[in-house]
């Protein structure tokens, strides 16, 4: 168990659908980071929280969206799905605002699956 | 940006040295990462470099940093089967304006009894 938790850990939805996923990071960990992978398209990084603020958004798509609480557990929010958002989403976290030799900790991801 | 290319597959046989190569275009990485995938599993990290560093050995894991050429590897001796996964080159550069980690595709290692 890495310590981050990441539900549901499956799901399965139709087109047009919106569905929310749930990150906690590590206990202590400032930092959520999400990632989406895809067999074509590798782990691309989506969007990065640090303390609740938004901190840089990579290949995020407008119809996904995030955020992350005081608790600083974070949701990331998918509208609108298409068959092409199928893929596993992973949240990673870490203590820092900036990378370090201490890397990221990996949730073990949700799989999403439309229909 | 980061761009990060990996070659997707390697197979080798039990009790062989495995070599994976990763390319990567920022030259202000500062740090540079493997992971392991296992199977239904998250991302685990196995070692990192910092990029004043050429080389780091820990235990059966050897990463080489090339900063000329840009090209990051890493070797691991005495392959097992228990080896095979997916291997992920990472690279970030610390205070620049996007803290994160840019992967490559992943390397899928087999490893043959």
């Amino acid at each position: 168990d890495s310590g981050v938790t990441q539900t549901p850990k499956h799901l399965i939805t139709a087109t047009g659908q919106r569905v929310t996923l749930r990150c906690s990071p590590r206990s202590g960990d400032l930092s959520v980071y999400w990632y989406q992978q895809s067999l074509d398209q590798g782990l691309q990084f989506l969007i990065h929280y640090y303390n609740g603020e938004e901190r840089a958004k990579g290949n995020i798509l407008e119809r996904f969206s995030a955020q992350q609480f005081p608790d600083l557990h974070s949701e990331l929010n998918l509208s609108s799905l298409e068959l092409g958002d199928s893929a596993l989403y992973f949240c990673a976290s870490s203590l820092r605002r900036d990378i370090s030799n201490y890397g990221y900790t990996f949730g073990s991801g949700t799989r999403l699956t439309v229909v | 940006g980061e761009d990060v290319e990996q070659s997707l597959f390697l197979s080798v046989r039990e009790g062989d040295s495995s070599v994976i190569n990763c390319t990567y275009t920022d030259s202000s990485s500062t740090y540079l990462y493997w992971y392991k995938q296992e199977p239904g599993a998250g991302l685990q990290l196995l070692t990192y470099i910092f990029s004043n560093m050429d080389m780091k050995q820990d235990q059966r894991l050897t990463v080489l940093l090339n900063k000329k050429d840009k090209h990051l590897s890493l070797r691991i001796a005495d392959t097992q089967t228990g080896d095979s996964a997916i291997y992920f080159c990472g690279g970030g550069n610390y205070g620049g304006s996007q803290g994160n980690l840019i992967f490559g595709k992943g390397t899928k290692l087999s490893v043959k009894p």
